[in-house]
């Protein structure tokens, strides 16, 4: 079942611009992951940040991790018509019915950046 | 990073045929592989985990005998989509990982199936 909430569920932004989007969760987690999404396509692995991590930092992209909130939010500096894209989270966690651990994945965002 | 190969990539067949994807590792053993469904403008769902010689877990509300899912080894699985009707159009998307304590999952790029 999914877990995570993003919001917004769209943001519209014009290039240059930074873009921050939010994913909540229920459950306890192993890391949680945020991956893009061009239409019709697969997903592109952005980044992971453990449990134990607070912030991780990768080019444009700044994600947090707030495990007291349950929450974690993705920041992208200086957005590019090229980053225009759907923005998931996912939760990483063991699920003893099928004996592995497991990504879960949020509702997501879209993200739309105007040249 | 690891490569996840689905097959094929798009397919279009008429409502109460079956339809298999398959999905490999190229350059590592999956010991567990994950199907998820994405309808068009939503997220991705999971449908069932498989480890390698077991049987699928399904996730609650899919159903086993119409989403026939096989490991046989560690490198391939399959989904059948049995007696497909167009409510089962979407987009297909495997993914593996290479050991069960591993935190990296690798995903294919996804299979279109469209039922007329």
């Amino acid at each position: 079942s999914q877990q995570g909430e993003e919001d917004p569920q769209a943001l519209s932004i014009q290039e240059g611009e930074n873009a921050t989007m939010n994913c909540s969760y229920k459950t306890s987690i192993n890391n949680l992951q945020w991956y893009r999404q061009n239409s019709g396509r697969g997903l592109v692995h952005l980044i992971l940040i453990r449990s134990n991590e607070r912030e991780k930092h990768s080019g444009r992209l700044r994600v947090t991790l707030d495990t007291s909130k349950k929450s974690s939010s993705l920041l992208i500096t200086a957005s590019r018509a090229a980053d225009t894209a759907s923005y998931f989270c996912a939760t990483d966690a063991f699920y003893s019915g099928a004996g592995s651990y497991q990504l879960t994945f949020g509702k997501g965002t879209k993200l739309s950046v105007i040249p | 990073g690891a490569v996840v190969s689905q097959h094929p990539s798009w397919v279009i067949c008429k409502s109460g045929t079956s339809v298999k994807i398959e999905c490999r590792s190229l350059d590592f053993q999956a010991t567990t592989m994950f199907w998820y469904r994405q309808f068009p403008k939503q997220s991705l769902m999971l449908m069932a985990t498989s480890n390698e010689g077991s049987k699928a877990t399904y996730e609650q509300g899919v159903e086993k005998d119409k989403f026939l899912i096989n490991h046989a080894s560690l490198t391939l699985s399959t989904l059948t989509v049995t007696s497909a009707h167009p409510e089962d159009s979407s987009f297909y998307i495997c993914s593996a990982r290479a050991g069960l304590l591993l935190h990296e999952q690798f995903f294919g790029p996804g299979t279109r199936l469209t039922v007329l």
